[in-house]
């Protein structure tokens, strides 16, 4: 089982409100990540959490918070957004292991900020 | 610099040809990893296949494989016999560092559609 689960799995909002993205894991894996994907655009990689702790932050504005806080769940809060930050926001997770620490994707949360 | 290079922003294929889609990449690093995702329309990314930069053979699985050229640095994803399900956009990706503290580089894409 390789499944990482992402809701909602669309949002909007306004510029002024404050939500939240969860994504989960129950795949026992220790490194969980939120990536940001723009319309026909590659994914970019915003934060990286390992053993839920925060270890990258790829310069991310502060109006996007992560938080981790178990082995299992991963948030992404909003707050203040603009309508540049519309996108499809991706969670993945992985495990240290031989096999080439492989990425395994949520099916993402669309998010349009009007 | 890009470190990952798609040129194929979009390919047709005809049912049940194979198909080749190219990925060179540029690092300095001698321990990292290649990966091929593909997504749907629907936006979740699938991970398809994994080449590591010590792996001697080039990776298969099932209908996929990786033409790994290290010298040439280039990791080129091969699809067997395609199939109508296969059309999607592919991405070839990099990951450098270690554990907890990798990043994984995508291309900017294939959009490979596949022809009854």
């Amino acid at each position: 089982d390789t499944e990482v689960t992402q809701t909602p799995k669309h949002l909007v909002m306004g510029m002024t409100n404050k939500k939240s993205l969860k994504c989960e894991q129950h795949m026992g894996h220790r490194a969980m990540y939120w990536y940001k994907q723009k319309a026909k655009k590659p994914p970019e990689l915003m934060f990286v959490y390992s053993y839920e702790k925060l270890s990258i932050n790829e310069s991310v504005p502060s109006r996007f918070s992560p938080e981790c806080p178990n082995s299992s769940l991963l948030n992404l809060h909003l707050h203040a957004l603009q309508p540049e930050d519309s996108a499809l926001y991706l969670c993945a997770s992985s495990q240290e292991d031989f096999g080439g620490n492989i990425q395994y994707f949520g099916a993402g949360t669309r998010l349009s900020v009007l | 610099a890009q470190k990952i290079t798609q040129t194929q922003p979009g390919m047709f294929v005809q049912e049940k040809e194979a198909v080749t889609l190219d990925c060179t990449y540029d690092t300095s690093d001698q321990s990292y990893g290649l990966f091929w995702y593909k997504q749907p329309s629907s936006g979740e990314m699938i991970f398809l296949i994994y080449q590591g930069s010590y792996d001697e053979q080039n990776a298969t699985e099932g209908r996929y494989s990786l033409n790994f050229q290290k010298a040439r640095k280039s990791a080129n994803l091969v699809i067997s016999a395609s199939q109508l399900g296969d059309s999607a956009m592919y991405f070839c990706a990099m990951r450098e560092g270690n554990f907890g503290n990798e990043k994984l580089t995508f291309g900017t894409g294939t959009r490979l559609t596949i022809i009854p």
